[in-house]
């Protein structure tokens, strides 16, 4: 099935330790995006690529780091100078500018400090 | 630097009624978006209206676009308990086309 893979589903992180959240895609899509969300709130951009070895920041990348080396993969780690990283993280993909901004999601991964 | 900005922040209706969501923006765009959320999920695209566009349906959804006054409808019609979720509005900024910006959105509850 061509979709988009998030894992882990849910993560537990130790403070000032590092994680890496994994994205996959097989639409053979151009573009892929990673975004934060708090309980009850809006997503918020943390990093977004449109090519492979080419990633922007988003609003909010301080704390975070991402790699694209592979059209279908875009991970993001959450690096421990991220104050407050307990969130849901969403990954996301586009195809290509003709078939205008649709983008489409991960199920999500949630990570959790202890 | 928020580029959309939704309306009411919580709605609850009875199934059957209509929904109306807004959604403003700041900066000129290429397009704009409508998600939905199911809690503790993805989100899943419904609608994409372009900035030369000023209506589209899908089914029971009906979009608007008012450039001009940089704002956005959502119209749910004949809604049921399944519509409640959480609806978001995307955009992307003509400076900037591949930068894809969400709004707060608007949690909607339709009541049996």
């Amino acid at each position: 099935d061509g979709g988009i893979t998030q894992s882990p589903k849910y993560l537990f992180r130790k403070e000032g330790q590092n994680v890496t959240l994994s994205c996959e895609q097989n639409l053979n899509h151009d573009a892929m995006y990673w975004y934060r969300q708090d309980p009850g709130q809006g997503l918020r951009l943390i990093y977004y690529s449109q090519i492979v070895n080419d990633f922007q920041k988003g609003d909010i990348a301080e704390g975070y780091s991402v790699s694209r080396e592979k059209k279908e993969s875009f991970p993001l780690t959450v690096t421990s100078a991220q104050k407050n990283p307990t969130a849901f993280y969403l990954c996301a993909s586009r195809f290509d500018r003709s078939s205008g901004n649709t983008i489409y999601f991960g199920e999500g991964s949630w990570l959790t400090v202890v | 630097s928020q580029q959309g900005e939704e309306d009411p922040q919580a709605l609850s209706i009875q199934e059957g009624e209509n929904a109306t969501m807004n959604c403003s923006y700041k900066t000129s765009i290429n397009n704009l978006q409508w998600y939905r959320q199911n809690s503790g999920r993805g989100l899943v695209h419904l609608i994409l209206i372009r900035s030369n566009e000023r209506e589209k349906h899908s089914g029971r959804l009906r979009v608007t676009l008012d450039t001009s006054k940089k704002s956005s409808s959502l119209l749910i019609t004949a809604s049921r308990a399944a519509d409640t979720a959480s609806y978001f509005c995307a955009t992307s900024m003509k400076t900037s086309y591949d930068k894809v910006i969400f709004g707060p959105g608007t949690s909607l509850s339709v009541i049996p």
